[in-house]
């Protein structure tokens, strides 16, 4: 199976700032990593999918990249609505994996 | 518009069965693959398996083969996840989630979960 590491598992910053979180694969999975986005209340929400393309109705402000064994997902100037849960998940085989999870909190 | 409703919480005893339902709706039902994903409360997604909606044939990870059991009703748009014998770590939120177009397993569309708590 591939193992995702996803890290950090907590992340703090502010309105405006820009952050980043990693997920590494065990294995390459070529471009394929899905982001999603965990919110209370709201069901899960697919932000990016095969690395680096926007899911339609994502905001331009999250990017991914990344290919073989390292992915990054980037979300410049943080909007009050964007603190959540973050997921990566490989989508190159089976069985699926998904990393632990990245939350991002209002510091 | 696309939504996946999934049947409500379930409280169980160890040793009880559970049925957890998804009921599809805006698109053509047996045109992708339904999947279904576990999360134990304050923990991770894991990934439990997923059914074919055309032919039916289900494939389970290994850490969900014998007591669980994916199947369809078709004509209702909805696919059931069936758990018996239930154990203490069963205790979840189970979610159902739609494939991708071309066979590609990401996930676009997710059900709201259902939590199934196993406590005796």
């Amino acid at each position: 199976d591939v193992q995702m590491t996803q890290s950090p598992s907590y992340l703090a910053a502010s309105p405006g700032e820009s952050v980043s979180i990693s997920c590494k694969a065990s294995k390459s999975i070529n471009t394929y990593l899905a982001w999603y986005q965990e919110k209370p209340g709201k069901t899960n929400k697919l932000l990016i999918y095969s690395g680096s393309t926007l899911q339609s109705g994502t905001p331009s402000r999250f990017s991914g990249s990344g290919s073989g064994t390292d992915f990054t997902l980037t979300i410049r100037s943080l909007e009050p609505e964007d603190f959540a849960v973050y997921y990566c998940q490989q989508h190159n085989e089976y069985p699926l994996t998904f990393g632990s999870g990245t939350k991002l909190e209002i510091k | 518009q696309i939504q996946l409703v999934q049947s409500g919480p379930e409280l169980k005893k160890p040793g009880e069965s559970v049925k957890i339902s998804c009921k599809a709706s805006g698109y053509t039902f047996t045109d992708y693959a339904m999947h279904w994903v576990k999360q134990v409360p304050g923990k991770g997604l894991k990934w439990m398996g997923w059914i074919n909606t055309y032919t039916g044939k289900p494939t389970y990870a290994d850490d969900f083969k014998g007591r669980f059991v994916f199947s369809l009703e078709a004509s209702a748009s909805t696919a059931n996840l069936q758990i018996s014998n239930l154990k203490n770590e069963d205790t979840a939120n189970v979610f159902c989630a739609r494939e991708g177009p071309y066979w590609d397993p990401r996930f676009a569309y997710w059900g709201q979960g259902t939590l199934v708590t196993v406590s005796s």
